[in-house]
């Protein structure tokens, strides 16, 4: 059982608040993942680390910053909350075990987030 | 129970030549299809959708994939492989269930050889 969590799961927040998004796993994956996913559709890579002080940019664009100081942590930050900035936000975690080619991602069980 | 399957772990190819990732679901009612590359230490980079019309999807990169109602499938396909294209490979289906979820296949590995 994969034990990554995400704080808030639910979040409605005023146009113009800074917001923080949680992530945390325990299994010490150096890989960690955000995505953005409207209802039930695709989901889009926004950013992405390798490990502790690396941070990548996704193929979504997104005005949102990520920053991974622990291992465990990887909140993603909103500076100035937006009404297209509604949607779902899954964090994933990975680590490829030794003799294995295929990663599996550990999916959180998201935020979502309504700006009015 | 609703699935996806991708029954190959690994796809070669030859550089120039066609390429097919097969994927078959179970799902009762209409499927939302979509399939997703994975790049070397990359997260999951969507690459198209079905969700209803046309049953050719035209998605990124050139990759194409054809919903087969009658077969269950939907394979991944491109007419002309390029070695940048070996990657990891994952079909998924909308949970009906928790809508806002997405099952995913196991992945398929495509090697395309120089």
């Amino acid at each position: 059982e994969a034990d990554i969590y995400q704080t808030p799961r639910y979040l409605v927040i005023g146009t113009g608040k800074k917001i923080t998004l949680e992530c945390s796993q325990t299994m010490g994956h150096d890989k960690m993942y955000w995505y953005q996913q409207d209802p039930g559709m695709e989901l889009h890579l926004i950013h992405y680390s390798y490990g502790v002080n690396s941070t990548e940019k996704g193929d979504l664009s997104s005005e949102s910053t990520v920053s991974r100081i622990r291992t465990e942590h990887f909140p993603l930050t909103l500076e100035s909350a937006r009404p297209s900035h509604t949607s779902q936000y899954l964090c994933a975690s990975s680590d490829l075990p030794p003799g294995q080619f295929q990663e599996t991602q550990y999916f959180g069980p998201g935020t979502r987030l309504l700006v009015l | 129970a609703q699935s996806v399957a991708q029954p190959e772990d690994q796809v070669n190819v030859a550089e120039g030549n066609p390429l097919t990732v097969k994927c078959t679901y179970s799902v009762s009612g209409n499927p939302y299809l979509f399939w997703y590359v994975q790049y070397p230490n990359r997260g999951l980079q969507f690459l198209l959708k079905y969700i209803t019309g046309d049953n050719l999807v035209k998605g990124s990169y050139g990759f194409e994939a054809e919903f087969n109602k009658s077969q269950t499938s939907f394979h991944l396909k491109k007419p002309s492989a390029l070695v940048s294209d070996s990657a990891l490979y994952f079909c998924a289906v909308r949970d009906r269930r928790d809508t806002d979820k997405l099952i995913f296949g196991t992945g398929t590995r495509l090697q395309v050889f120089p």
